[in-house]
């Protein structure tokens, strides 16, 4: 069982449209990240939220944190072929010990 | 360029064999972790090192180990190789040991076993 579910799995839209990626969890975290991972290279990260509620914009990107920190969303506007990628949300929780866990990512293909 | 260096790139072996992934973390990182990444498992922790010592453990197989020496560097070791192991190795590194650090990481190590 993954501690923290993405979705969708997959996503394929035109160059221009809006979209939003889900990272939800049943345990609570204090902080998640997230990170996005090009072909043939490591993650990279974005941003980091820690606040229940925040808000964290970077461009075109904007990252929620819910308020009882199980859930995070990541939003693009107009999205561009450079956003194309796999993006990855991850956290630290108490019930897998001190390491950064990952979800298994949304796989984002977008078309000019 | 991360600052994370990964060796080697890409690695084919064949079941049964013995290999050894290499990672020199960023300069100034104490912390060096060991993740997999499968497209059916997705990115998975399998250990974590800082200054030298085990920290943390995940998913790690026994017929894996690893170890981190004095200069910082570390080494990922498979043995006894099966299909199920080909996959990306992915090394990270951060500067402090525990919390939600900020991970750097490598290009990663493609393994593919034969």
């Amino acid at each position: 069982t993954q501690l923290l579910e993405q979705s969708p799995q997959f996503l394929s839209i035109q160059e221009g449209e809006n979209l939003t990626v889900y990272c939800n969890s049943s345990s609570v975290f204090s902080s998640l990240q997230w990170y996005r991972q090009e072909p043939g290279e490591g993650p990279v990260l974005l941003v980091t939220v820690v606040t229940g509620g925040e808000v964290k914009k970077l461009k075109r990107l904007t990252f929620q944190f819910g308020d009882a920190r199980k859930d995070s969303s990541l939003h693009i506007t107009a999205a561009q072929p450079g956003d194309t990628g796999l993006y990855l949300c991850a956290g630290v929780s108490p019930q897998a010990g001190t390491a950064l866990i990952f979800g298994k990512g949304t796989t984002l293909s977008v078309s000019s | 360029d991360s600052g994370v260096t990964q060796t080697p790139k890409h690695l084919i072996t064949a079941t049964g064999q013995r290999v050894t992934l290499r990672c020199s973390p960023r300069s100034g990182d104490l912390s060096v972790y060991w993740y997999q990444q499968s497209l059916d498992q997705g990115l998975q922790f399998l250990i974590q090192y800082y200054n030298g010592e085990e920290r943390a453990k995940g998913n790690i197989l026994e017929r894996f180990s690893a170890q981190q020496f004095p200069d910082l560097h570390s080494e990922l070791n498979l043995s006894s190789l099966e299909l199920g192991d080909s996959a990306l190795y992915f090394c990270a590194s951060s500067v402090q040991g525990a919390g939600a650090n900020v991970l750097t990481f490598g290009a990663g190590s493609r393994l593919t076993v034969l």
